[in-house]
């Protein structure tokens, strides 16, 4: 399973609403998360099952979507937020991971 | 505190082999199913391999299907992944990413650089 991240860049000022999509070149279900990377650190997961936040995530991250498409939205920017997002699927083997979406500041 | 410590990177020639080594603690090690997961400088995340707590189901990406082998060890809390007939394409970070519900990672070691090159 393909999956797509739009945009690549979403360059944004804190305070503002982000909103980032992806897509899937099948349907994933539900079985789909979302992770945030910043420079020189692993991923940590934010997300899961579409719209479960992981444990300690705060309530200004929330997912949506079913099937083929997926929304993850950060309700207001704070600067840490600033980072790679990707999604993922568990559906199917292989594992796979969209190609990210950079969130920078304006 | 769950701790997942990769160790065994390093620079290795085309065709050479390296076996990284993944010290879990903070884990129930033998109910944990375990994923590879890497990352090529300056590109995205990429699954390689997963094995499961028992160890009877193992997974590969066809990337690495037939040259790379995850194993663990529940004696010492440890996840292994043997890889062989290296190409440059497979220099990265490799993480070790615990699995969580259905089939995603809540948590990931630091990385060990594998960086494969004459």
């Amino acid at each position: 399973i393909v999956l797509t991240q739009s945009p690549a860049t979403l360059s944004l000022s804190p305070g503002e609403r982000a909103t980032l999509s992806c897509r899937a070149s099948q349907s994933v279900s539900s079985y789909l998360a979302w992770y945030q990377q910043k420079p020189g650190q692993a991923p940590r997961l934010l997300i899961y099952d579409v719209s479960n936040r992981a444990t300690g995530i705060p309530a200004r991250f929330s997912g949506s979507g079913s099937g083929t498409d997926f929304t993850l939205t950060i309700s207001s920017l704070e600067p840490e937020d600033f980072a790679v997002y990707y999604c993922q699927q568990c559906s199917n083997w292989p594992r796979t991971f969209g190609p990210g979406t950079k969130v920078d500041i304006k | 505190e769950v701790l997942l410590v990769e160790s065994g990177g390093g620079l290795v020639q085309p065709g050479g082999s390296l076996r990284l080594s993944c010290a879990a603690s903070g884990i129930n090690f033998a109910t944990s199913g375990l994923s590879w997961v890497r990352q090529a400088p300056g590109k995205g995340l990429e699954w390689v391999s997963f094995v499961s707590g028992s160890g009877a189901s193992i997974y590969y990406a066809d990337s690495v299907k037939g040259r790379f082998t995850i194993s663990r060890d529940t004696s010492k809390n440890t996840l292994y992944l043997q890889m062989n007939s290296l190409r440059a394409e497979d220099t990265a970070v490799y993480y070790c990413a615990k699995g969580f519900q259905w089939g995603y990672f809540d948590y990931w070691g630091q990385g060990t650089l594998v960086t494969v090159s004459s």
